[in-house]
């Protein structure tokens, strides 16, 4: 069975400071790895997708990583601001718009 | 630009009651997709479809119905509601499905008492 586990499942940091998202993942076939963040009460938003080739991809203060031997990506936020206050959430394609596999989601919360 | 809009935002059912969740895009896609997202657990995929016309099941589809007649809406159909069809309902839609990222509509908030 497809599965994709994230951890921690929350987070409080101090504003500011940077932190690390992890997800694991047992996919196959696998075609894609995504980060989304979704704000408290609205639908989730696209941060990154990576493909088997890519090992890092930033977005801004959000960089992505992909190790795809060990089937494992994580997702380091810099210099954290209350703005990122939201969770994030790790999602595998293997290839078919049917076949997306959701996680749980890291909550994370910024404070002063 | 909108993007993709739901309506409602909340809605209270009685159980046995029927509804139909709106869900519309401007962006053209031809993707269109119907999630619930339960405390605790990861999106579920309820219907999807890959063009005017073309609806299939997802993981989840009992108790649920779809129609996509045009390529800008695609509502989902609750009939006979039931307590565990309590939930949050995200439609989503893309360009196509391979690499190519999922743009969600703020979800409508679904209570059956």
């Amino acid at each position: 069975k497809n599965q994709v586990e994230q951890s921690p499942q929350s987070l409080i940091i101090l504003e500011g400071k940077n932190c690390t998202l992890q997800c694991n993942y047992t996919v196959s076939p696998f075609s894609n790895l995504r980060w989304y963040k979704q704000d408290t009460g609205r639908g989730p938003v696209s941060l990154t997708i990576m493909t088997f080739s890519e090992n890092t991809k930033s977005n801004g203060r959000y960089t992505a990583t992909l190790d795809a031997d060990t089937k494992q990506s994580s997702l380091h936020i810099t210099a954290s601001q209350l703005s990122d206050s939201a969770s994030y959430i790790c999602v595998v394609s293997a290839g078919t718009a049917s076949k997306l596999t959701f996680g749980t989601g890291t909550r994370l919360q910024v404070t002063l | 630009n909108a993007g993709v809009t739901q309506t409602p935002k909340f809605r209270i059912l009685k159980i046995g009651q029927s509804m139909t969740l709106q869900c519309t895009q401007d962006m053209n896609h031809n993707y269109m997709y119907w999630y619930r997202q339960d405390p605790g657990m990861g999106l579920k995929l309820i219907y999807y479809s890959v063009g005017a016309g073309i609806t299939d099941k997802g993981e989840v589809p009992n108790g649920y119905n779809v129609s996509r007649s045009t390529t800008e809406d695609f509502p989902l159909r609750l009939e006979l509601a039931a307590p565990s069809q309590t939930s949050v309902y995200f439609c989503a839609s893309s360009r196509g499905y391979s690499n190519q990222p999922q743009h969600f509509g703020d979800g409508t908030r679904l209570s059956i008492l």
